[in-house]
C-alpha cells in the first residue's frame, strides 16, 4: 500500500471557507514537508516540520510523529490557493529521502 | 532566500536520443541533490539521491547507465536521460538542500516523440 496516504484526493472550496488536508504515514518519518504545485509544475515549499506545529499566514500545519500523521489547515481560502498540495515524508538514515503522497487537488471557487 | 533553477524548462527529443538537464542552487549550499520524476498521473518517483562526499544512490528501477548524474559542487547538478523512450516522459524535478529540507526547482518537462 501507499507509504504516504493523502486525503482527500480532490477538494472544492468556496472562497472564504476553511478546510484541512491530511497525510498518514506507514513509514518511519522524521520530518514532513508540504508543497503546493502550481498548474505549470513548480513546487512551492509551504512547511518543513519536525514534530509540532507551524503557522504561516492562513496556513497551519501539524506533524504528529507518535500517531504518524500530518495535517495542513487552510483558513479563509482564496482563489490563489488553488493547485495541488503534496506532503512528503523524510525517512531517517544516512540516505534520507522524501516519499511523496499522491496529492490533494484543491479548487477554490468564488 | 533559497532558490533552485532548472534548465531547460521544456524539451522534446526523438525516441532513442539523449538529453541533459541542469539544476542550479542559489542562496544555500546544495549538500544533497535528489532527482525525481513526476509521471503524467502526478506521482513522484525518486530517481537518485546525491550527497556531497558520498556515492550517488539510485533507486530501484533507475540506473546510472540510464540516468547518469553529476554533482560536482555545492551549487550545481546535472542529469542526462540516455536513450529516451516514451516511458521516460514526465516532469523531472531537482530537489536540493543544505541538510534534509529540500527546495525544488520548476522542473524540466520531457516529451519524447
Amino acid at each position: 500500500g501507499d507509504q504516504v496516504k493523502q486525503s482527500p484526493s480532490a477538494l472544492s472550496l468556496q472562497e472564504g471557507t476553511n478546510s484541512a488536508l491530511r497525510c498518514n504515514f506507514s513509514i518511519a518519518t522524521t520530518t514532513v514537508q508540504w508543497f503546493l504545485q502550481n498548474p505549470r509544475g513548480s513546487l512551492m515549499n509551504l512547511f518543513y516540520l519536525v514534530p509540532g506545529t507551524k503557522e504561516n499566514g492562513r496556513l497551519k500545519s501539524t506533524f504528529n510523529s507518535k500517531e504518524s500523521y500530518s495535517t495542513l489547515h487552510i483558513r479563509d481560502a482564496q482563489l490563489e490557493d488553488s493547485g495541488t498540495y503534496f506532503c512528503a515524508a523524510l525517512s531517517g538514515g544516512s540516505n534520507a529521502k522524501l516519499t511523496f503522497g499522491k496529492g490533494t487537488k484543491l479548487s477554490v471557487k468564488s | 532566500g533559497a532558490l533552485v533553477y532548472q534548465y531547460p524548462r521544456r524539451t522534446i527529443c526523438k525516441s532513442g536520443t539523449s538529453m541533459r538537464m541542469e539544476c542550479q542552487a542559489v542562496g544555500f549550499q546544495a549538500t544533497s541533490v535528489a532527482w525525481y520524476r513526476q509521471s503524467p498521473q502526478k506521482t513522484f518517483e525518486l530517481i537518485a539521491l546525491s550527497t556531497v562526499n558520498s556515492a550517488i544512490k539510485y533507486e530501484q528501477n533507475f540506473t546510472q547507465e540510464k540516468f547518469p548524474i553529476s554533482h560536482p559542487n555545492l551549487s550545481f547538478s546535472s542529469m542526462t536521460v540516455l536513450n529516451a523512450y516514451l516511458e521516460d516522459r514526465g516532469l523531472y524535478l531537482c530537489g536540493a538542500g543544505p541538510e534534509y529540507e529540500q527546495y525544488f526547482g520548476p522542473g524540466t518537462r520531457l516529451t519524447v516523440l
